[in-house]
């Protein structure tokens, strides 16, 4: 079965450092790896998705990579804002349905 | 487009009484998912759609949690006589179905609180 950790739990920079968010997973034989944020409250918004025969993907400010031999991923927000502050969550899919495995997230704080 | 849409928001029920929540996917998203977040448990998976039919109930955990799904489209998720570990975010997601390569897209959830 597949289990994803992530570290640290919490994290806080202030305005303007960069952000690595660390994921890892047990089971290599995945079929994608998924980032995405929740804000208190709400659902969760899909941020990257990395496919198995990737190494990387970037949107913006956001860059995740995917290393499979080691299980992990890692999520880097440049330059970060007040308005990143939320929780991060990776989940990896592996079997054909599409079931994701989640991580307990990573809750981000930016302060101004 | 409309995004996942979930209903009721909020839900507050006594225990032992029956609860249905209900998902509408993104038009033409053929698979949907159901999965709960709770404080002690983080995420988990509860069932998993292929239109109208059911591969995966692998997550739901006990026979007091059932789903269905009609017209390839909306999804009820019913607890029968809830007890206080049901209290929960019921997160409902769907997706195109092909497992490598589709994002799945996120409703907003039901808070189910059981007294």
């Amino acid at each position: 079965k597949q289990e994803v950790t992530q570290i640290p739990a919490a994290l806080s920079v202030p305005e303007g450092e960069n952000l690595v968010l660390n994921c890892s997973f047990t089971d290599s034989a995945i079929y994608n790896l998924q980032w995405f944020r929740q804000d208190p409250g709400k659902g969760l918004t899909s941020l990257l998705l990395i496919q198995s025969s990737q190494r990387e993907q970037t949107s913006g400010r956001l860059n995740a990579s995917l290393d499979k031999s080691s299980g992990r991923s890692t999520l880097y927000i440049a330059a970060s804002q007040p308005g990143d502050s939320a929780t991060y969550l990776c989940a990896g899919v592996s079997d054909s349905w599409g079931k994701l495995q989640f991580g307990a997230g990573t809750q981000v704080v930016v302060t101004p | 487009g409309a995004g996942v849409s979930q209903s009721p928001s909020n839900k507050v029920t006594e225990k032992g009484k029956d609860v249905e929540l209900r998902c509408d996917p993104i038009s033409g998203h053929t698979a949907l998912y159901w999965y709960r977040q709770s404080l002690g448990q983080g995420l988990e998976f509860l069932i998993y759609f292929q239109g109208n039919s059911a591969p995966d109930k692998s997550g739901l955990p006990s026979d007091r949690f059932s789903a269905e799904r009609t017209g390839g489209s909306v999804s009820t998720l019913t607890i029968q006589r809830t007890q206080q570990e049901d209290s929960a975010v019921y997160l409902c997601a769907s997706s195109s179905g092909q497992a490598d390569t589709d994002t799945q897209y996120f409703g907003p959830g039901t808070r189910l609180t059981v007294l």
